[in-house]
């Protein structure tokens, strides 16, 4: 069971490249979120996305972008990547009436 | 807006009992989810309150008083593998009854 599948893994970028975070589920949910995590910190929600087609702001979606390119893929992408985004990145989805939401294994991304 | 507060760290032995608060201020609240992450690791669901009361699943369980804005994990016969970080979540109602929100975590730390 793959379940929620998250790339890169690890990237290194320099101040001002763009990348792109891909995410996957094979769970048939409605909802797909990404998250940051900070050392030491909880998880803020920078976007989400309730249904393909549609995606909503978080707490945190300033220098960010998405895509839900269907049903199973959400992609997060950093247009001008600045050292403040050096955080470890989840994929996540749930579904519709349920109340558990599922997480990738996370992206380590560091920008110098 | 959403705010949840829980405590930053709590120590414990093995085979003791600890509970884990957690207090929200959210307009639209829906539930309350608990998550354990262990370093390195993704975040994995615990638990659910939607109604007032307690919710058992082995030896965690967890409790919501929806008029007090207060939620706590209850982890019994603590194990070292238990020394994790803990998050409770608000599930948030509404248009977009699937955005959930993070707390800080709890950092548990089992000793022998």
């Amino acid at each position: 069971n793959a379940g929620v599948t998250q790339t890169p893994k690890f990237q290194v970028l320099k101040t001002g490249q763009s990348m792109t975070l891909q995410c996957a589920q094979d769970m048939n949910h409605n909802s797909m979120y990404w998250y940051r995590q900070d050392p030491g910190m909880g998880l803020r929600l920078i976007y989400y996305s309730a249904s393909e087609g549609t995606t909503d702001k978080g707490e945190v979606p300033n220098g960010y972008n998405v895509s839900r390119l269907n049903k199973r893929e959400f992609s997060l992408r950093l247009e001008s990547a600045a050292p403040s985004q050096t955080s470890v990145y989840f994929c996540a989805s749930g579904g519709g009436i349920g109340n558990t939401i599922y997480f990738g294994e996370g992206s380590w991304l560091t920008v110098v | 807006g959403q705010s949840l507060e829980q405590p930053s760290e709590v120590t414990a032995v093995e085979g003791a009992i600890v509970q884990i608060n957690c207090t929200y201020q959210t307009s639209g609240f829906y539930g309350l989810s608990w998550y354990q992450q262990h370093d390195g690791g993704a975040p994995t669901f615990l638990s659910y309150n939607a109604l007032d009361g307690l919710e058992e699943t082995g030896r965690f369980s967890s409790f919501l008083s929806r008029s007090d804005s207060y939620g706590y994990l209850l982890l019994q016969e603590l194990q070292m593998k238990d020394s994790a970080s803990y998050f409770c979540a608000v599930r948030w109602g509404g248009n977009n009854f699937n955005k959930f929100y993070f707390g800080s975590g709890t950092k548990l730390n089992v000793k022998p």
